[in-house]
């Protein structure tokens, strides 16, 4: 079945650090993929999406690329802020009949240090 | 416009009862799906609806259902509660169906079994 691995944390980070946050999938056909942040006592926010082989989604100056060949969705953000300490959800949902609905990864808990 | 709204926002239950949580999705959507937020677990995806119909639904138990009503509102039950059920529920709801439609979380029900 689909799958998706990100890494855990929590990654500590001072303020104005650059952010990659790795995320690698298993799936059948050709997935959407997708990062939403939960902050702490709310609901998840869709941070960015990507449809197909090559796009970027970006946003709040966060980018992530869809890499089929290496099957990975990795989150990256030039300059973070304290604001930004949340945890952060990579997800796929394959195409097609039958989609199982958002398969999520375990989530990885990012703390900014000012 | 109004988010996604879940009632209530928390619950208490004992083992053996049963439990029906709300979703209002965002005026217009005709998809909702529910996901189980656990520490040990992550997110997991419980079932969609779309059109009052249920279009896919995850591994879980009999004892998770759910059902959407015309105005696309949603109620998920579960029965004879189990220790193991203590979670946060989320409730998304999508214009439409299918996994390139962007899906909008509620802040959750958080169910607590004692």
């Amino acid at each position: 079945g689909d799958s998706v691995t990100q890494m855990e944390g929590p990654v500590t980070l001072s303020e104005e650090a650059f952010l990659t946050i790795n995320c690698t999938y298993t799936a059948t056909g050709y997935p959407s993929l997708f990062w939403y942040v939960q902050y702490p006592g709310e609901g998840l926010q869709l941070l960015l999406k990507a449809t197909k082989a090559d796009d970027k989604g970006s946003n709040k100056g966060f980018e992530a690329t869809y890499r089929k060949e290496t099957t990975s969705f990795h989150l990256e953000k030039g300059s973070v802020q304290v604001s930004d300490s949340a945890v952060y959800f990579c997800a796929l949902r394959s195409s097609g009949g039958g989609a199982d609905g958002l398969t999520f990864g375990k989530g990885t808990h990012l703390i900014i240090q000012p | 416009k109004a988010g996604v709204t879940q009632t209530p926002r928390y619950l208490i239950k004992t083992r053996g009862q049963q439990v029906t949580l709300s979703c209002s999705p965002i005026s217009g959507h005709r998809s909702v799906s529910w996901y189980q937020q656990t520490p040990g677990q992550g997110l997991q995806f419980l079932f969609e609806y779309f059109s009052e119909t249920q279009r896919n639904k995850g591994n879980f138990p009999g004892r998770f259902s759910g059902r959407q009503f015309s105005n696309s509102r949603s109620e998920m039950n579960v029965s004879t509660l189990e220790l193991g059920d203590s979670a946060l529920y989320l409730c998304a709801s999508s214009l439409l169906a299918g996994d390139q439609n962007e899906q909008f979380f509620g802040p959750g029900t958080r169910l607590t079994v004692l």
